[in-house]
């Protein structure tokens, strides 16, 4: 099983439906994130979370929110969607500030389309 | 801001070696790292570079020249399987927090 896992791995949806895309990790990470990828382009951080009670906006942060249920999961909603959320979506983690060098281990990724 | 700057394509030949620059500018530094992420799958970590240098990893070495905002990934042997993004991101904040580039998408041919 994988260490990071998340869930829908792809979904449709309509313009203005709420969406929540789930992660849940296995490997003990504080820190979580979530990235937003387009075609073409590299990841853009929307939020994170370096412990339960630590949420931080990303450089792309408008029209999501997050949930940090656990040291575990950490979740992502689309309150309203629109198409120009259209993208694919990672979550990952790190052990990032235990004389480690942070990398970044990454779910599978979710597919959304807004139409 | 950040910028880091990366060639958008590379093609290769399979057994050949190339080498991807990234380019950054960016407002702090603590590290910048290479992910390989092959077409519908997620990123997956080769190196990290800190210092000034070269980190080599079997096939793959790492180099970084600070005062340059300058790091190259080299790739030897290529093989097919070498055919993915590769993707240059920089820790800026002493915080585990990582600004990517665009990627460098390589192919490697027969």
């Amino acid at each position: 099983d994988a260490d990071v896992t998340q869930t829908p791995r792809n979904r449709i949806t309509k313009t203005g439906k709420r969406i929540m895309l789930e992660c849940s990790q296995t490997k003990g990470h504080d820190r979580m994130y979530w990235y937003r990828q387009d075609p073409g382009l590299g990841l853009r951080l929307i939020y994170y979370s370096f412990d339960v009670k630590d949420i931080n906006k990303g450089e792309i942060s408008d029209g999501y929110s997050v949930s940090r249920q656990a040291q575990a999961k950490f979740s992502l909603s689309l309150e309203s969607a629109i198409p120009n959320q259209t993208a694919l979506y990672f979550c990952a983690t790190s052990d990032f500030g235990q004389g480690n060098t942070g990398e970044l281990f990454f779910g599978e990724g979710s597919r959304l389309t807004v139409l | 801001g950040q910028n880091i700057d990366q060639p958008t394509e590379m093609t290769a030949t399979e057994g050949a070696i190339v080498q991807i620059n990234c380019t950054y500018q960016t407002s702090g530094f603590n590290g910048l790292f290479w992910y390989q992420q092959h077409a519908g799958e997620a990123p997956t970590f080769l190196s990290y570079n800190v210092l000034d240098g070269l980190e080599e990893k079997g096939r793959f070495s790492s180099f970084l020249s600070r005062s340059k905002g300058y790091s190259y990934l080299l790739l030897k042997e290529l093989q097919m399987k070498d055919s993915a993004s590769y993707l240059c991101a920089v820790d800026n904040t002493n915080a585990g927090k990582s600004t990517f580039g665009d990627g460098t998408t390589l192919t490697v041919k027969p």
